[in-house]
C-alpha cells in the first residue's frame, strides 16, 4: 500500500481557514486520496476523497497537487468542533483503509 | 447519508468471557465490512475484513479464534472476542464499505471494551 506522511499536530484558531497537508509521493495512478477524521471517543467520519481533481463538499476542499504526490485539507473556516486527528489515506477502490497516525488538530478559541 | 450503528457502545466483562460486539448497516445492504482496534492515543489498527457469507480476512498477527467475525447477512456483522483477558482491552470500531458512492466507507461509534 502507498504511504502517506503528514504532521503530528498543528494549531489553528477559530474561524480561521487550515491547511492540512498529506504528502504520498509513492501514490499510484488508481490510488484515491480519502480524508477521514475522529473525534474523541468516537469513531472516524469521512471528510473527503478524490483521484485527480480539486473537490469541494460543505465540510471541507480537497486540493490535489497537478503530480498527485501532495494533497491539502482545507477547512475554510475551523470552528471547536473540527478539532480531532485527521488521517489521509490512500486506497485503491472498494479496499480496506489502512490508517497511518494522522494530524491531530486542536483549535484555539 | 449511510448510517452504520455499533453496539454496545461500552461493555466491561470478566476475564475469561466473551464478547460479542455488533455492526449493523441501517439503510444500505453492505457486503463488506471492517473491524479496527484502536488503544489510547494510537491509530486505528485494521484487525480483519468480513464478507457476507464468506469466512473473514485476518490481518497478520490477529488471532482468528479469538476474534470471531460472522457476516451472515448484508446488513449485520459480530466480532466476537473470546476468552477475553485485560490485555484485549481496547476501542472496537467497525466499517462498511458503502458501494454508490465513489467507496466511501462508514463507521460505526465504536465499542469501548474493558476487561477486568
Amino acid at each position: 500500500d502507498a504511504k502517506t506522511t503528514q504532521p503530528n499536530s498543528m494549531e489553528s484558531n477559530e474561524e480561521e481557514p487550515v491547511h492540512l497537508p498529506c504528502n504520498h509521493s509513492t501514490i499510484s495512478g488508481t490510488d484515491y486520496i480519502h480524508w477521514y477524521r475522529q473525534l474523541p471517543s468516537q469513531g472516524p467520519e469521512y471528510v473527503i476523497h478524490g483521484l485527480t481533481s480539486n473537490v469541494n463538499n460543505r465540510m471541507a476542499s480537497l486540493a490535489i497537487a497537478e503530480d498527485r504526490k501532495s494533497s491539502t485539507l482545507i477547512l475554510h473556516r475551523a470552528t471547536l468542533r473540527d478539532a480531532a486527528v485527521y488521517y489521509c489515506i490512500l486506497t485503491k477502490g472498494a479496499q480496506k483503509l489502512v490508517f497511518g497516525q494522522g494530524t491531530r488538530l486542536t483549535i484555539n478559541p | 447519508g449511510a448510517v452504520v450503528s455499533q453496539h454496545p457502545s461500552w461493555v466491561i466483562c470478566k476475564s475469561g468471557t466473551s464478547v460479542k460486539i455488533e455492526c449493523r448497516s441501517l439503510d444500505f445492504q453492505a457486503t463488506t465490512m471492517f473491524w479496527y482496534r484502536q488503544f489510547p492515543k494510537q491509530s486505528l489498527m485494521l484487525m480483519a475484513t468480513s464478507n457476507e457469507g464468506s469466512k473473514a480476512t485476518y490481518e497478520q498477527g490477529v488471532e482468528k479464534d479469538k476474534f470471531l467475525i460472522n457476516h451472515a447477512s448484508l446488513t449485520l456483522s459480530t466480532l466476537t472476542v473470546t476468552s477475553a483477558h485485560p490485555e484485549d482491552s481496547s476501542f472496537y470500531i467497525c466499517s462498511a464499505l458503502t458501494v454508490g458512492t465513489n467507496y466511501g466507507y462508514t463507521f460505526g461509534s465504536g465499542t469501548r471494551l474493558t476487561v477486568v
